[in-house]
């Protein structure tokens, strides 16, 4: 099956600064990769998301980054603000073996802390 | 166009009882998913289900655990005879139907399940 793993754990930034978190995967099959924000107590946010056919996906200050040779794909949060800090979780999501069946696996997370 | 829902929000049970936490998918979702999380921990995937069909159970313990998505109503997940490591919070999650299983999942409130 599937594996993500997701650094750094934490993150603490200062306010204006950039914040990249990277996630890696085992399957090369996937071909769905959703970033969600989750802040304390609240449901997970998708906030963007890349499907192998794009490298890229940028939506304002937000940017992710898929390397599929090398399995792996980066969240960049660039002009960072205090609302930011939340818990971020990256997925992928592939075909799981047997017939019909799928599932998003998650990362741990990374806690980013946006320092004022 | 009222988002992913789920009852109750906050659930206490004694070791032993039975919980049920309900899912009521976005409208025109026909996809149900289900994850659990575990303080300071990514989301597990649990069970994938259609309406009247369980695709894929694979991240459901073998024993005690079950969920349904009937034609009509709630998707319901029931953990029968709960243990204390059974407290954690549940999410569900709900995709539309013409997209399948690739297509972005809007996750619910949650259900945080706590066993005394």
């Amino acid at each position: 099956g599937e594996n993500v793993e997701q650094h750094p754990s934490t993150l603490s930034v200062q306010e204006g600064d950039s914040a990249v978190i990277k996630c890696t995967y085992s399957d090369s099959a996937s071909n769905y990769f959703p970033w969600y924000k989750q802040e304390l107590g609240k449901r997970p946010q998708l906030i963007i998301d890349i499907r192998s056919n794009v490298g890229e996906k940028k939506d304002q200050r937000i940017a992710v980054t898929l390397n599929k040779t090398a399995k792996h794909f980066s969240l960049h949060i660039t002009e960072t603000q205090p609302e930011d800090s939340a818990v971020y979780f990256c997925a992928a999501w592939s075909a799981y073996s047997g017939a019909g069946s799928y599932q998003l696996t998650f990362g741990k997370g990374t806690k980013l802390s946006v320092i004022p | 166009n009222a988002g992913v829902m789920q009852n109750p929000r906050h659930l206490v049970r004694r070791r032993g009882q039975e919980a049920r936490l309900r899912c009521s998918p976005m409208k025109g979702h026909s996809h149900v998913y289900w994850y659990r999380q575990l303080p300071e921990e990514g989301l597990k995937f649990m069970v994938y289900l259609q309406k009247e069909n369980i695709i894929d159970e694979s991240g459901m313990p073998k024993e005690r655990f079950s969920a349904e998505f009937p034609k009509e109503g709630p998707s319901i997940l029931r953990i029968q005879q709960v243990v204390r490591g059974d407290s954690a919070a549940y999410f569900c999650a709900s995709s539309p139907r013409a997209g399948g299983p690739s297509e972005t999942q809007y996750f619910g409130p949650g259900t945080r399940l706590l066993v005394l």
